[in-house]
């Protein structure tokens, strides 16, 4: 079962910060926070990882908390081809380890 | 960035016949695919673990004898669905795992099967 919760759906306008929340209370201390992202009938694509330090990258940044059970992926400046079912997974950082995937959060932009 | 590749992207077929589906990882090896299926408005479910050179191991409820996984090279691991039937129409979606740093995984574009 998946070891996150996210809001079923999160409405943006176009050229706004998307934030989109993930709670993650029971993730170990080995385990790693990734965010995926499906637009329509695509395959998943990979976003950005972290541990406990924040990271950016050129698609998103990824904010998590100190306590490391909740993190926040922002989405600087969200466009239209931005909508997508957004994925927050933990995994832990040993080889052949599959990520299982939530329901996500549907993310809307709109003009 | 590393690429996966499936072919093909979309077949259709008739029940009881059987459709062999590709997953190739291009620009990078992978000793670790994954294989799994999506139904309209859900998410991606977990098929099975496939190692290079090894026997796959499949989730609970998956029929191993139905889903016949191959991986017999560092690039390339085959699904192979076995007397398809309409409710095995689906989107399958394999990833392949990276052998460095934190074993990022990246994903094909999918295969949409649909058995009439």
């Amino acid at each position: 079962d998946a070891k996150t919760t996210q809001p079923t759906s999160m409405d943006c306008a176009e050229g706004r910060a998307a934030n989109l929340p993930c709670n993650h209370s029971t993730i170990s201390g080995n385990e790693y926070v990734y965010w995926y992202r499906q637009i329509h009938s695509q395959g998943p694509q990979y976003i950005i990882h972290g541990l406990k330090n924040n990271e950016t990258n050129e698609m998103a940044s990824l904010i998590i908390t100190e306590d490391r059970k909740s993190s926040t992926l922002i989405l600087p400046h969200a466009t239209l081809r931005d909508t997508a079912v957004y994925y927050c997974i933990v995994r832990g950082n040993q080889a052949g380890t599959a990520l299982i995937f939530g329901k996500g959060t549907t993310l809307s932009v709109s003009s | 960035g590393a690429v996966v590749s499936q072919h093909p992207s979309r077949v259709i077929c008739k029940s009881g016949t059987s459709v062999k589906i590709e997953c190739r990882s291009l620009d990078f090896q992978a000793t670790t695919m994954f294989w799994y299926r999506q139904f309209p408005k859900q998410s991606l479910m977990l098929m099975a673990t496939s190692n290079e050179g090894s026997k796959a191991t499949y989730e609970q409820g998956v029929e191993k004898d139905k889903f016949l996984i191959n991986h017999a090279s560092l690039t390339l691991s085959t699904l192979t669905v076995t007397s398809a039937h309409p409710e095995d129409s689906s989107f399958y979606i394999c990833s392949a795992e990276g052998t460095t740093g934190s074993y990022e995984q990246y994903f094909g574009p999918g295969t949409r099967l649909t058995v009439t």
